[in-house]
Formats: C-alpha cells, sequence, structure tokens
C-alpha cells in the first residue's frame, strides 16, 4: 500500500530536549516536505526536498533541521524544542516538483513541547 | 502574504444540500489544487485543475477555475456525514518555484 509513515504520532517533551520526527515514504517519490498546522494558520511549509541531499527552507525553518540521506526518508528534528513548536506536523511526498501534482500527506505527529 | 483565502471558514448543510466554498488567491498560477482533511489527520488530495482548464469534475466534485478573478470553487453535490472536514485549496504559483501555498481551510459540517 502505498503510504507516507510518521512517527510518532504523538509525543510530549520538554523545552531543550531534542528530538526527531520521522517520515517515510514507499512510492519512490523524490518530492518530501514538512509543514506545520496551527489553528487559524493553516499549514506552513518547514522545509522541503526536491531529491536526495537536496533540501530548501520553506516559510518557518527557525529551530527545525533536516536531512535527506536517502530518498524513502526525511526526517524532521528539533534541536532544542520550545513551547513555541507546539504543533501538528505533517510529512508529505510527491512523485516530482510540489505544485506539479499529488501531495501523499503522512497521519501527522502531534509534537506538545512545555 | 500570498497565502490563498477560503470562503467561508465554516459552513454547516443539510445533508443531501450542495456545499459550495470558495478559495481566493493572489497572483498568477499554474495549478489549483483541493485537499480534505477529517480531523486531525493528513490532507487527502482531491483534485487539480490547471491554469488553462476552467472545470473539472470528480464523481459529487465540482470545481471550477475563474483567472480573472483569481479565485477557485469547489462544489459537493449531494452532500453525505462522511464529507463533514476541512476543505484546502493550494495554490502553486508561477513566481514560487517548488512550493505550494496552502489556505487556511473552510471547516464542513454536515447535518444530519
Amino acid at each position: 500500500e502505498a503510504q507516507v509513515t510518521q512517527n510518532p504520532r504523538y509525543l510530549i517533551t520538554v523545552t531543550g530536549k531534542k528530538l526527531t520526527v520521522t517520515c517515510s515514504q514507499n512510492m519512490n517519490h523524490e518530492y518530501m516536505s514538512w509543514y506545520r498546522q496551527d489553528p487559524g494558520l493553516g499549514l506552513r511549509q518547514i522545509y522541503y526536498s526536491m531529491n536526495v541531499e537536496v533540501t530548501d527552507k520553506g516559510d518557518v525553518p527557525e529551530g527545525y533541521k533536516v536531512s535527506r540521506k536517502e530518498k524513502r526518508n526525511f526526517p524532521l528534528i528539533l534541536e532544542s524544542p520550545s513551547p513555541n513548536q507546539t504543533s501538528l506536523y505533517f510529512c508529505a511526498s510527491s512523485l516530482f516538483r510540489q505544485g506539479s501534482g499529488e501531495l501523499f500527506f503522512g497521519e501527522g505527529s502531534r509534537l506538545t513541547v512545555l | 502574504s500570498q497565502q490563498g483565502e477560503e470562503d467561508p471558514q465554516a459552513l454547516s448543510i443539510q445533508e443531501g444540500e450542495n456545499a459550495t466554498m470558495n478559495c481566493s488567491y493572489k497572483t498568477s498560477i499554474n495549478n489549483l489544487q483541493w485537499y480534505r482533511q477529517n480531523s486531525g489527520r493528513g490532507l487527502v488530495h482531491l483534485i487539480l485543475i490547471r491554469s488553462n482548464e476552467r472545470e473539472k469534475h470528480s464523481g459529487r466534485l465540482r470545481v471550477t477555475l475563474d483567472t480573472s478573478k483569481k479565485s477557485s470553487s469547489l462544489l459537493i453535490t449531494a452532500s453525505r456525514a462522511a464529507d463533514t472536514a476541512s476543505y484546502f485549496c493550494a495554490t502553486d504559483y508561477t513566481n514560487r518555484d517548488d512550493k505550494i501555498i496552502f489556505g487556511k481551510g473552510t471547516r464542513l459540517h454536515i447535518l444530519p
């Protein structure tokens, strides 16, 4: 089954404790992206990757890091989480560049930073 | 901000009625997509309409695009309880390579 898998789905952590949210897709997609969703603000792009070893900032990259060492994986790293990073996070992938076709989304990771 | 705006923000209708949501955007686009999100879940792609298209259909969904007004509408006919969700438009602007901009969404509630 074609899917984007995120882990963990739910996480409560404390300020400053490094964490990684993993994302994996099994569709051989070139494009992967991370979004955060906050009430009243919609989805905002954090980082994206056009292909292996190619990453670029989205609209709200501060406080986040990503890597793309393999085509299927695109982890999101919060080196020193802060309460303003409490949010619902989505990973998504598409076959080619983002706007040219359908984005496939993971089920989301709800992060709470205390 | 180039973020698109959906209208209305929230909509409640009786089951069986038609639901119409609108999306306005700011500058020229390559295409526009509509997505559905059930509460707290991942977004699901519904339909993509290109800038040179005016209307597309998919089952009970009908999407129109008016580039002169920089707006799109999503019509869901004969609504069902399962259509209760948030609906987002996502615009692929011509001046923003590799990025699409999501609107804030319309929350649709279908009343039994």
